[in-house]
């Protein structure tokens, strides 16, 4: 099992234009997240899923869109980028109900010019 | 206001000893606690989890305890490597809400 995996790694964006990042989980889990983590500000949650066909807002939604694509993916797109973006996004993936044990992707490291 | 406060400095300790990682919380009433550790580069890894109605966990050379008077968890590691180098998360859920909240982190250097 690969567990909890995003695409891109890095990536390097000007202000103002889009992008998607990419999750997916093989551990057929219902909920997924989306986090920004940022020195000093510890991991913030952005959108989450419960289930697929469902998502909700986090602490900081502003500026993200979100989409569960099915109960294996779930995309994180910024319409119009700011450097206000720039941080390292993380997935993560919960078995049973929301809020249990989080297994967590490797990370997207976005720089926004 | 709702605050999650894990100390900000770096812990540094000698390895063979025990380390001791504390996380307290104010206005949140936790159905539980989780302790993630994470490496440089890298996602959190889940750890332990504490849930309200008990007072200590053990995995291990981890230990956890959870004291819902005090409004505190401590983050035991006996018998330290330098392995355990890393940053320690501490992350709870508040009753009645869906979603964890997680603490900044406190970085912990075990020397040999």
């Amino acid at each position: 099992n690969a567990g909890v995996t995003q695409t891109p790694k890095f990536q390097v964006l000007k202000t103002g234009q889009s992008m998607t990042l990419q999750c997916a989980q093989d551990m057929n889990h219902n909920s997924m997240y989306w986090y920004r983590q940022d020195p000093g500000m510890g991991l913030r949650l952005i959108y989450y899923s419960a289930s697929e066909g469902t998502t909700d807002k986090g602490e900081v939604p502003n500026g993200y869109n979100v989409s569960r694509l099915n109960k294996r993916e779930f995309s994180l797109r910024l319409e119009s980028a700011a450097p206000s973006q720039t941080s390292v996004y993380f997935c993560a993936s919960t078995q049973r109900g929301l809020g249990e044990t989080q297994y967590f992707g490797p990370g997207t490291r976005l720089l926004v010019l | 206001s709702q605050k999650i406060e894990q100390n900000s400095e770096a812990l540094n300790i000698q390895e063979g000893k025990t380390a001791t990682l504390t996380c307290n919380y104010t206005n949140y009433s936790p159905a539980y606690l989780q302790w993630y550790r994470q490496d440089p580069g890298r996602g959190p890894v889940f750890l332990l989890l504490i849930r309200e109605n008990e007072k200590e966990k053990r995995k291990e050379r981890l230990k956890v305890t959870f004291d819902t008077t005090l409004k505190q968890s401590l983050f035991h590691i006996t018998a330290s490597q330098p392995a355990d180098s890393a940053t320690y998360l501490c992350a709870l859920m508040n009753s009645g809400y869906s979603t964890l909240t997680f603490g900044k982190g406190t970085m912990l250097l075990v020397s040999p």
